[in-house]
């Protein structure tokens, strides 16, 4: 299994601009979460997904950030428009069994708004 | 009060001595929880799980539950230069919470 695979590795946009992470997770599992960190937040759980269907976004920073699933191996987060502010690193993470069993994660993205 | 929290460090323990790190969590229906370690610049990775009151042994690492204080530990046993990272607790119920983490350095 290649685990959970995040496209791009690196992302560097102008404010204002849409961005758009993508995420495949492992084959099988039916949960997946969308984290952010930051050295001054940690690690945030913006969303997270059970079997395709959002179950909580609560910590999704505003209306700029939308996440989808349309299927069980790709889920994207988009964030319209684009602010320094977002530069971080967004990691997606996928669990088998729900969100309380283990999670395993994706490589990341760097992403930098300037 | 945060949900997970962690002493921040950062930790320095010598090449071969036992590294103990320290998470308390908030919500007493707590289920499931976790150790993550994190290299600078990769990405979180599972070491330990553990959801029952007790230890947990698992090579070098041992985890310690104990719900009635809401506290769980990692120890890790004869520490080597490779285990320096950022170690995460991960607490899990409804969703997936952690901690800020804990810098830890192991000095040759």
């Amino acid at each position: 299994d290649a685990g959970v695979i995040q496209s791009p590795r690196h992302e560097v946009t102008e404010m204002g601009q849409e961005v758009t992470l993508r995420c495949k997770p492992i084959s099988g599992h039916n949960s997946l979460f969308w984290y952010r960190q930051t050295m001054m937040r940690g690690l945030e759980l913006l969303i997270y997904f059970n079997n395709n269907v959002p179950i909580d976004d609560s910590g999704m920073p505003e209306d700029r950030f939308s996440a989808k699933m349309p299927n069980a191996s790709f889920s994207t987060l988009k964030i319209q428009p684009s602010e320094p502010r977002d530069s971080a690193v967004y990691f997606c993470a996928s669990s088998q069994g729900g969100p309380s069993t283990e999670a395993f994660f994706g490589q990341g993205t760097r992403l930098t708004v300037v | 009060q945060k949900e997970v929290e962690q002493n921040s460090g950062p930790l320095s323990v010598p090449e071969g001595a036992i590294a103990s790190l320290n998470c308390t969590y908030s919500d007493r229906g707590s289920q499931s929880f976790f150790w993550y370690r994190q290299y600078s610049g990769k990405s979180p990775e599972l070491i330990m799980s553990i959801y029952s009151n007790g230890d947990k042994e698992d090579g070098r690492f041992t985890a310690q539950l104990n719900k009635a204080s809401q506290y769980v530990s990692l120890l890790i046993r004869d520490s080597q230069p490779s285990d320096s990272a950022t170690y995460l607790c991960a607490v899990g119920k409804d969703d997936m919470r952690f901690g800020a983490g804990t810098r830890l350095t192991v000095k040759p």
